[in-house]
């Protein structure tokens, strides 16, 4: 099993909806949590960290974390053309960072 | 603001040559990470360092090293290159073990 688990997709949105990207992770004691954001050839982006239980919201973009179900996610509004990317979630359990593979997101004009 | 700078950012080499690549990372950020990214894959973690000692190994090859010098940028060293060692190099520098990493714009190697 691997550290993190995301669903590789593809996920289809069309512009001005809500996207919804899902995140695991097996490692109950991880602390922190990451999004980034990966445009084909291009390095991660960080989007989003999270440390504590709950929603924590930075414009269009809402991290969620629940660590007893050990379940991350990030919810992109009223999305973008432009936020059509892969979506690597990341989790440090204190060692080292593990992501997932990646969540591939195409926003539909 | 000051980003992870890597060089070269394309490299092509033959097997079982030699390449070195370079980080360095945003200033005042004291912790480097390399990861090796193959096409659609996610970001394998190789080896971090934290105030110039290596701090944790990841899936590095023994052909592979890696330090971090006194001004805090890093160097891979790769030897007795393969075909499959093709892939985007990434470095990422933190401030402070644990905090969110940000990364460079990696570093394109093809081994022909």
């Amino acid at each position: 099993q691997k550290e993190v688990e995301q669903n590789s997709g593809p996920l289809s949105v069309p512009e001005g909806a809500i996207a919804s990207l899902n995140c695991t992770y097996s490692d109950r004691g991880s602390q922190s949590f990451f999004w980034y954001r990966q445009y084909s050839g291009k390095s991660p982006e960080l989007i989003m960290f999270i440390y504590s239980n709950g929603d924590k919201e930075d414009g269009r973009f809402t991290a969620q974390l629940n660590k007893a179900s050990q379940y991350v996610s990030l919810l992109i509004r009223d999305s973008q053309p432009s936020d059509s990317a892969t979506y690597l979630c990341a989790v440090n359990p204190g060692n080292q960072f593990y992501f997932g593979t990646g969540t591939s997101l195409t926003v539909i004009p | 603001a000051a980003g992870v700078i890597q060089s070269p950012r394309h490299l092509i080499k033959e097997k079982r040559e030699t390449a070195t690549l370079k980080c360095y990372p945003i200033p005042r950020h004291d912790t480097v990470y390399w990861y090796q990214q193959g096409p659609g894959q996610d970001p394998q973690f190789l080896i971090s360092f934290y105030e110039k000692m290596q701090s944790d190994k990841g899936s590095i090859p023994d052909r592979f090293s890696a330090q971090q010098f006194s001004d805090y940028h890093s160097e891979l060293n790769m030897s007795s290159l393969e075909l499959g060692d093709s892939a985007l190099y990434f470095c990422a520098s933190s401030w402070d073990y644990n905090n969110e990493q940000f990364f460079g714009p990696g570093t394109r190697l093809t081994v022909l």
